[in-house]
Formats: C-alpha cells, sequence, structure tokens
C-alpha cells in the first residue's frame, strides 16, 4: 500500500519568509510524527500526534514552528519568518499506535533558507 | 529523560567483513528499542526492535541485535556486510507510554556506515 508522503521533495526559500511543509501519514494510522534532521546532528523530534490528544510539542525549537493536524489525517509543519539554522531536512512519520509501534517514515522535505 | 548515544559516527568495513553498530541507552525502565536505517536520499526504514523476551534478535537483510540491560545496550551486528549496506543506521529508545507523553521516539546521531571493496 502506499507509504507516508511529504511534500515539496525540495524548498528553496529566502530567509523571512514563511513555509509549510505536508505529510500524508498511512491510511489508519493514528500517530504522525515530525523530525527534524540537520548535517551531522541525528534526529531531532518536533512534535507528535495521536489521535484526538493535545499534540505533544516539546521538540519544537522556537515559537516561530508550528504543525496542525486536520481531521486525524494530513499534518501540515509551519516555519514562519524562516531563518539560515531551519535549513534541514523535514522527516514525517505515521505509526498504527502511538504505544512503541514501529513508525513508518516519509522520505523527508529538504528545506533550504537562503 | 531518555537518551541514546552512538559512539561511532562514520565506521568503515570491507566487504564480506563482520559488522557491529554500537547503541547506548538511558532510561530508567525496560526500553522499547530499534534500529533503523537510512540508505541515501530515502526515508528511514525499520531493521529490527526488541520489546521484550529473547534479548538477540533478528531483522530484515541478516542484521541482529542484542539487548544487554547490564550494559544498557542494544548493538547491531552482521557478519558479513555486503556493499548495498552502505547507509546511515540510527538507534532509538521508545519509553512505556505515559501521560501525554505517547510513543515518542529518541533517536541516537547515527553511524555511517562505508563499504569497501
Amino acid at each position: 500500500g502506499a507509504g507516508v508522503s511529504q511534500s515539496p521533495s525540495n524548498k528553496v526559500t529566502e530567509k523571512g519568509k514563511d513555509v509549510e511543509l505536508r505529510c500524508d501519514p498511512i491510511s489508519g494510522h493514528t500517530a504522525l510524527y515530525w523530525y527534524r534532521q540537520s548535517l551531522g546532528q541525528g534526529l531531532e523530534f518536533l512534535i507528535y500526534f495521536q489521535g484526538n490528544s493535545a499534540p505533544d510539542k516539546s521538540g519544537l525549537p522556537s515559537d516561530r514552528f508550528s504543525a496542525e493536524r486536520t481531521g486525524g489525517s494530513v499534518s501540515t509543519l509551519t516555519i514562519q519568518r524562516t531563518q539560515q539554522e531551519d535549513s534541514a531536512v523535514y522527516l514525517c512519520a505515521s505509526s498504527q499506535r502511538s504505544y512503541n509501534s514501529p513508525l513508518h517514515f516519509g522520505n523527508g522535505t529538504r528545506l533550504t533558507v537562503t | 529523560a531518555q537518551s541514546v548515544t552512538q559512539p561511532d559516527i562514520h565506521i568503515t568495513v570491507s566487504e564480506g567483513a563482520s559488522l557491529e553498530l554500537r547503541c547506548n541507552y538511558s532510561y530508567g525502565a525496560t526500553p522499547y528499542l530499534f534500529w533503523y536505517v537510512q540508505s541515501p536520499g530515502q526515508g528511514l526504514q525499520l531493521l529490527l526492535k526488541y520489546f521484550s523476551g529473547d534479548t538477540l534478535v533478528q531483522g530484515i537483510k541478516g542484521f541482529e541485535a542484542e539487548f544487554k540491560r547490564s550494559q544498557s545496550s542494544f548493538n547491531l551486528r552482521k557478519p558479513s556486510v555486503h556493499w548495498s549496506d552502505a547507509a546511515e543506521y540510527f538507534c532509538a529508545v521508545g519509553a512505556h507510554m505515559v501521560y501525554n507523553q505517547g510513543g515518542k521516539l529518541i533517536f541516537g546521531q547515527g553511524t555511517e556506515l562505508s563499504v569497501k571493496p
């Protein structure tokens, strides 16, 4: 079946602009995660959605970052007033249930802030 | 707080040689442990996982990992490496679900594996 889909695959933006990154999880997966992967930094947890519960936003690096998940499915990660240090690959993952089920990752969105 | 350490940033092995990638975790209770692999330009793929029971777990592509509670380790091994194994490998720990924490996974920094002919 279809995997986790992320769009766009690449995004180049100017410093100070806002960007939106989209994630379509696997159908039926109730948990959705956003991670950021910077060069040599591993995967940094950003935010986690599980069903209708309040999201775990503990990893968002600043108030310029926000995310929403509409109808328990598609999620959008928004970065306002982008900075050069926001340049990274943003990975989305989904899983069938929150309790330590394996994550299925998308191929990511490579964001470059010039 | 949970944390994962992968001491080796980059490892090079010869094709056909054995491989061991190290992973140490910090977590107060019994952890749920995972190894993921990321090929260039791709998302992460689950190699194997440990939840409970037998401490030696088998995964895909001929990989295995052993959970050693006394050493807080979950090292990944393969007896004979193939050129196609060149990729980045991530160890991760998941906490038992607690209120408003859910199934958040904490990843290590990753180990890049190069395979020479």
